[in-house]
């Protein structure tokens, strides 16, 4: 049981590059999240999909897109890296339910836009 | 506690001393929050929660503490140990919502 799983773990890009992060869970949660990471602001939401087929915009949607490919797997696209972009990007998924409040983490994406 | 800017507030400790982390939250129609600890490197990991009709839990050598009055939250560390040094979020849900909103942290460091 790996929990939240996301890769690549380091990617360096130029301007201008595109790419996208994977992310994939196998606790069988119905919601998963994208959030940035920069010093001194926290955790901040890109995108989430409080289910399978839906997105939704978060906090900092600007520049990224998104995909629920399947329950399992939730990956965010960057079409043209700027240098603002430049993070660490963490993944959550949450199961269903009233009990099942809290978020879980994969291990992050560091990326640095050239 | 919580601050704006590019420098966390750090907490600093003697091994063995209690620590208490402090927690302002910003909406009062939250009604779910949350700890997390944060270690170099990694990704957050779930500390403790509390929902709104409680005014205090507790777990393993840690008590949350909530105060809606004045929109305040509170992390206790019993015993504080060299591994708890790291960077502590607390995180807030507003009713019907299905997202966390993540305040921007503070640093524990814990001096053997």
């Amino acid at each position: 049981n790996a929990g939240v799983t996301q890769t690549p773990k380091f990617q360096v890009l130029k301007t201008g590059q595109s790419m996208t992060l994977q992310c994939a869970q196998d606790m069988n949660h119905n919601s998963m999240y994208w959030y940035r990471q920069d010093p001194g602001m926290g955790l901040r939401l890109i995108y989430y999909s409080a289910s399978e087929g839906t997105t939704d915009k978060g906090e900092v949607p600007n520049g990224y897109n998104v995909s629920r490919l399947n329950k399992r797997e939730f990956s965010l696209r960057l079409e043209s890296a700027a240098p603002s972009q430049t993070s660490v990007y963490f993944c959550a998924s949450r199961g269903a339910g009233g009990n099942n409040e809290k978020l879980f983490f994969g291990s992050g994406t560091q990326l640095s836009v050239l | 506690g919580e601050s704006v800017g590019l420098h966390l507030p750090t907490l600093s400790v003697q091994e063995g001393d209690n620590s208490i982390i402090n927690c302002a939250y910003s909406n009062s129609a939250s009604d779910y929050f949350i700890w997390y600890k944060q270690e170099s490197g990694k990704g957050p990991q779930f500390i403790i929660d509390i929902r709104s009709n409680m005014d205090k839990r507790q777990g393993q050598r840690v008590t949350v503490l909530l105060n809606k009055t004045v929109k305040h939250l509170s992390l206790q560390i019993a015993a504080t140990q060299p591994g708890d040094s790291a960077v502590y979020f607390c995180a807030e849900r507003r009713s019907g919502y299905s997202t966390l909103t993540f305040g921007k942290g503070t640093m524990l460091l814990v001096s053997p």
